[in-house]
């Protein structure tokens, strides 16, 4: 597609419960990246993927968390058990090749909401 | 982990004024970028500055990178109130991800 396309744009699921958010990345683009953004707070990594594989999962906060990207394009970003704490806007990011090469092209975000 | 601080924190100004907003950083980089935030929407990427570059343009924006001092200046030209957004500083820490700092929210008055 032409942009990044983050799916669903709202979340608002109760605590305990388990999430899915969906990222598809721009047609071509090997690297793409998760992040997490608090109210008034920058980005924060949560994972990068080259390719079908995580090439560095180090952002992830905890093994409630786990992401995939099986063909290489449309990665899944899965939260169980969630917290209230786990509320934030989850940003998707591509980019042509990965390492910190090129500018990312983001998202529009997830915005999870946990009651 | 947070590489980048920018500052101010917060710049008001009036429309047609000039605005620079800082970033600091603490580990050797590559690669340093700035992006623009509207309220509630995606970042969008500004420019992107190598470890070899001191300054790039873009319209009317101007980039310029001080590794000595590892800090980095966006500055925006005869702001207008669309350039109203967070601006955030964004470097690689000589790896494969782009940390983010905290961000400058700039407020151009009409």
């Amino acid at each position: 597609g032409a942009g990044v396309s983050q799916t669903p744009s709202n979340k608002v699921t109760e605590k305990g419960k388990y999430v899915e958010l969906r990222c598809d990345p721009i047609s071509g683009h090997t690297a793409l990246y998760w992040y997490r953004q608090s109210l008034g707070q920058g980005p924060e990594f949560l994972i990068y993927f080259q390719g079908t594989g995580a090439a560095d999962d180090s952002g992830l906060p905890n093994d409630r968390f786990f992401a995939v990207r099986p063909e290489g394009s449309v990665s899944t970003l899965k939260i169980q058990r969630t917290e209230r704490g786990d509320s934030a806007v989850y940003l998707c990011a591509s980019s042509l090749t990965g390492g910190a090469t090129y500018g990312y092209t983001f998202g529009s975000g997830t915005r999870l909401t946990v009651v | 982990s947070q590489q980048g601080e920018e500052d101010p924190q917060a710049l008001s100004i009036q429309e047609g004024e000039n605005a620079t907003m800082n970033c600091s950083y603490k580990t050797s980089i590559n690669n340093l970028q700035w992006y623009r935030q509207n309220s509630g929407r995606g970042l969008v990427h500004l420019i992107l500055i190598r470890s070899n570059e001191r300054e790039k343009h873009s319209g009317r924006l101007r980039v310029t990178l001080d590794t000595s001092k590892k800090s980095s200046s966006l500055l925006i030209t005869a702001s207008r109130a669309a350039d109203t957004a967070s601006y955030f500083c964004a470097t690689d820490e000589g790896g494969q991800n782009f940390v983010f700092g905290p961000g400058t929210r700039l407020s151009v008055l009409p």
